[in-house]
């Protein structure tokens, strides 16, 4: 079975300093690890993924994650972060050998960004 | 410029009404997604599609089936809505089944059943 886990239910971050948002995951074979954002009244857009080869991915809007094996773990980051970054961050894992391609999400991290 | 549509943003229904989601992608994708999304819980699977006429139950398919008749369309029914069914239903869709593809999800439909 898989399954992801984000330990914080929000995270505040002033404007211009770094951000991180955790993520950490549970497979039985290979991981393909994805970040997704909702913005208020939105559906979810796709970040970035990892699916193998740099464990450093570079996503859209400035956005990075790491892929951690041994810490089992995806967090995302950015360096400075801006006031419209302000939404909520999905994590989703999905297993290598799952078969079809359903994805587990992660119960989601508020970020806010504070001017 | 890929696109997920969904029939309505808005929806209430009344408890024992029979209510059809519908979803809609331009991508020729084969997959098809149907979730909900509740405060703390994230989201949850109910359905999927990975080619016409087919479907798999997700993690809370009970109350809910699916209809995927073509391959742009995947529609999910409520067969009699409950109050318990109040929620975010977003629809995704994502490409060829070998690859872990991205999937692109809807605006969402918000259905409050009263």
């Amino acid at each position: 079975a898989q399954s992801v886990a984000q330990p914080e239910d929000q995270v505040n971050v002033a404007e211009g300093n770094p951000l991180t948002v955790k993520c950490t995951y549970s497979v039985s074979g290979n991981p393909y690890l994805f970040w997704y954002v909702q913005y208020p009244n939105r559906g979810l857009q796709f970040l970035l993924k990892y699916i193998t080869g740099d464990n450093l991915v570079k996503g859209s809007y400035g956005f990075e994650a790491e892929f951690n094996k041994s810490q089992t773990s995806f967090h995302l980051k950015k360096p400075s972060a801006l006031v419209s970054d302000s939404a909520l961050y999905f994590c989703a894992v999905r297993d290598d050998p799952g078969g079809y391609q359903k994805v587990t999400f992660g119960t989601g991290t508020k970020l806010q960004v504070i001017p | 410029d890929v696109k997920v549509t969904q029939s309505s943003r808005y929806l209430v229904k009344r408890t024992g009404e029979k209510v059809f989601l519908e979803c809609v992608q331009d991508m020729d994708h084969e997959n098809m997604f149907w979730y909900r999304q509740d405060p703390g819980l994230g989201l949850r699977l109910i359905y999927f599609s990975y080619d016409v006429k087919m479907k798999e139950k997700g993690d809370i398919p009970e109350g809910y089936s699916v209809s995927r008749e073509k391959k742009e369309r995947f529609s999910l029914i409520l067969e009699s809505a409950s109050t318990n069914q109040t929620s975010m239903y977003l629809c995704a869709s994502s490409g060829h089944l070998s690859f872990s593809y991205e999937q692109y999800f809807g605006p969402g439909t918000r259905l409050t059943v009263t």
